[in-house]
């Protein structure tokens, strides 16, 4: 099935570095959400955007939207050990389901 | 606990033998969402209900596949003649409109 691009693949930091990381789309989306998964566990939802441009806030996490509603950006500032897991994005475009992206995997190191 | 609940978490079967997995979702939502998850990638649509019907089907989802969703309010999925292919983690999610799934701890598969 389709997937959207996510990169960095994977990224090994130190805890209290910022992390970036972005996913990008052939098609324009007017839905992105960002997803944490952990080792046997589902995704839980960390930040969604529905508005191209917009740039939202959770805490340590910042998300934005792309100008393009082609791409989404999600950053992760000073970073702790609790950070590490699987990051993916999701899109969706007027249709009933979300189209996951291939997922970051963020180590972080004391 | 009122999120999205999957049983079993684990389930190991032959290759040929029928599974069933079982989802309740979040009480007031009106859709439930399975995905297939492979080691890996991201989770993958397979199919969608909006109360207790069933609006879309991936291709993803062979005719050994099917899923239920009686009276709105659980819903299963049954995999026929299990094959090692089918090996993945099942993902249940709900949602009240199209945005904000929340996702279940998934049934991890394995088919020897």
């Amino acid at each position: 099935g389709q997937q959207l691009n996510q990169s960095p693949q994977s990224m090994f930091i130190q805890e209290g570095e910022d992390v970036s990381m972005n996913c990008t789309s052939s098609s324009i989306f007017n839905t992105w959400l960002w997803y944490k998964q952990d080792p046997g566990e589902g995704p839980v939802l960390l930040i969604a955007l529905y508005k191209a441009g917009e740039l939202t806030s959770n805490g340590r996490l910042t998300a934005q939207f792309g100008i393009t509603r082609k791409d989404s950006f999600l950053n992760i500032s000073a970073s702790i050990p609790s950070d590490v897991g699987i990051y993916f994005c999701a899109g969706s475009y007027n249709t009933d389901k979300l189209i996951f992206g291939t997922g970051t995997r963020l180590q972080v190191f004391p | 606990d009122t999120g999205v609940s999957q049983d079993p978490r684990h389930k190991i079967t032959k290759r040929g033998q029928n599974v069933t997995f079982r989802c309740d979702p979040i009480s007031e939502h009106n859709r439930l969402y399975w995905y297939r998850q492979t080691l890996g990638q991201g989770p993958e649509f397979l199919t969608y209900f909006q109360n207790e019907a069933q609006l879309e089907k991936s291709r993803l989802l062979s005719n050994r596949f099917s899923a239920e969703r009686p009276k709105g309010s659980f819903s299963t999925l049954e995999i026929q003649r299990t094959e090692q292919g089918d090996s993945a983690m099942y993902l249940c999610a709900s949602s009240f409109g199209v945005e904000k799934l929340f996702f279940g701890s998934g049934t991890q598969l394995s088919v020897l």
